[in-house]
């Protein structure tokens, strides 16, 4: 079944450390996206990418990064710089470009403080 | 003025009743509005969606009624189930070539046998 997969389910940091997300999709959809999650704020967008080798700054980009050099895969790095990365993290995709194409959601990660 | 408010921040209803939930924006730049299911633990489902050139849409129990003119939209959930107990997300889409969606801030649904 082509779906959006992300990994792990759980993840926890410590102090000062990166860790990172992955996402992968084998839905050949071109564009992905991340999202953060907190309790009562919706979905905020981190980072998107609308093509393999190129991605641009969402909403709330400082403290995160990402690289895009397969189309299937979309890892997102939560650096030491986020002061406050405890949240759920969701990645999604769709064919981007045209305004109705929905996106797909992976069912998320979620990431504490230990 | 990229916004989109969504309101109640919950609702509980009884089984049975009509789920209504509710958004508003500003940016007519807006092309595209879904609506998105989540249960706990798991990513948003699309719903439904509709374009701003149509004032309604049905799918099953669900409906969006689309009010361009008020810039509103709102979701029904007809004969609400236990099943439906959610929370549920209204988007836009900012009308450029990139597929971004601006999301509500959510509402959860709680549906009372």
């Amino acid at each position: 079944d082509g779906g959006i997969t992300q990994s792990p389910k759980y993840l926890f940091r410590k102090e000062g450390q990166n860790v990172t997300l992955s996402c992968e999709q084998n839905l050949n959809h071109d564009a992905m996206y991340w999202y953060r999650q907190d309790p009562g704020q919706g979905l905020r967008l981190i980072y998107y990418s609308q093509i393999v080798n190129d991605f641009q700054k969402g909403d709330i980009a400082e403290g995160y990064s990402v690289s895009r050099e397969k189309k299937e895969s979309f890892p997102l790095t939560v650096t030491s710089a986020q002061k406050n990365p405890t949240a759920f993290y969701l990645c999604a995709s769709n064919l981007g470009g045209k305004s109705n194409q929905p996106q797909h959601f992976g069912d998320g990660t979620r990431l504490s403080i230990l | 003025q990229q916004q989109v408010k969504q309101s109640p921040q919950s609702l509980i209803v009884q089984k049975g009743g009509i789920s209504i939930i509710n958004c508003a924006y500003e940016n007519t730049a807006f092309d595209y509005f879904p609506w998105y299911q989540q249960f706990p633990g798991k990513g948003p489902a699309l719903l439904i969606a509709i374009r701003p050139d149509v004032s309604e849409k049905k799918e099953g129990r669900f409906t969006i009624s689309f009010n361009k003119s008020a810039k509103q939209f709102s979701l029904h959930i007809m004969d609400s189930q236990p099943g439906d107990s959610a929370t549920y997300f209204c988007a836009a889409h900012f009308g450029s070539n990139t597929g971004k969606l601006i999301f509500g801030q959510g509402t959860t649904l709680q549906v009372k046998p």
